[in-house]
């Protein structure tokens, strides 16, 4: 059982929907993130967040809009999304940001799969 | 750009071989390499990391890095069904900052019983 619960694990929404995800760890960490999945592409970071505040937005469409209300939960709110971004929206945390390495590894979700109609 | 490229796959192994991933990385600055394993629909776990040039053992799992190559490879000894699945392998450019993990696509391997 993974530390870090995303909710829902699938969702479909029209391009013209407004819906969110969430994330939730209760592992402690300071740093969460939002990465997105897609076929045959690399992990791509989203969006980090340290300490509840942005720390980097990776040249991400507005949208997608992230939400960092304590170290514990994270959010991505959705609209007017395209069939492109149809994807897995993995989210992780880690203990510190800055010490990406064995002693602070990611910790992933199990990932929100979501389908653009 | 910094890239970290790795063969998709499927890499087709028997059970009880040894299963070779290989990945090549683009930023010669790099310092810390990582290998995760993430099983059809779950997510993505850490298995190896390395930091120095040469091998590192655990278990079945033997980390290969080589940095004047810039290629880091994992061998997972005696493969078992059960290793089937998608491995990621990530570099962290810098050792200190605020420097997220790049991630190859990854190679999804398939040991057959």
């Amino acid at each position: 059982e993974t530390g870090v619960t995303q909710t829902p694990r699938h969702l479909v929404m029209g391009m013209t929907n407004k819906k969110s995800l969430k994330c939730e760890q209760h592992l402690g960490h300071n740093a969460m993130y939002w990465y997105k999945q897609s076929a045959k592409k690399p992990l791509e970071l989203m969006f980090v967040y340290n300490f509840k505040e942005q720390t980097e937005n990776n040249s991400v469409p507005s949208r997608f809009s992230p939400e960092c209300p304590n170290s514990s939960h994270l959010f991505l709110h959705l609209h007017t999304l395209q069939p492109e971004d149809s994807a897995l929206y993995l989210c992780a945390s880690s203990q510190d940001l800055q010490i990406q390495g064995y002693n602070s590894p990611l910790h992933f979700g199990n990932g929100t799969r979501l389908t653009v109609t | 750009q910094k890239e970290v490229e790795q063969n998709s796959g499927p890499l087709s192994v028997p059970e009880g071989a040894i299963a070779s991933l290989n990945c090549t990385y683009s930023d010669r600055g790099s310092q810390s390499f990582f290998w995760y394993r993430q099983y059809s629909g779950k997510s993505p776990e850490l298995i190896m990391f390395i930091y120095s040039n040469g091998d590192k053992e655990d278990g079945r799992f033997t980390a290969q890095l080589n940095k004047a190559s810039q290629y880091v490879s994992l061998l997972i000894r005696d493969s078992q069904p059960s290793d089937s699945a998608t491995y990621l392998c990530a570099v962290n450019p810098r050792n200190s900052g605020n420097t997220p993990l790049v991630f190859g696509k990854g190679t999804r391997l398939s040991v057959i019983a």
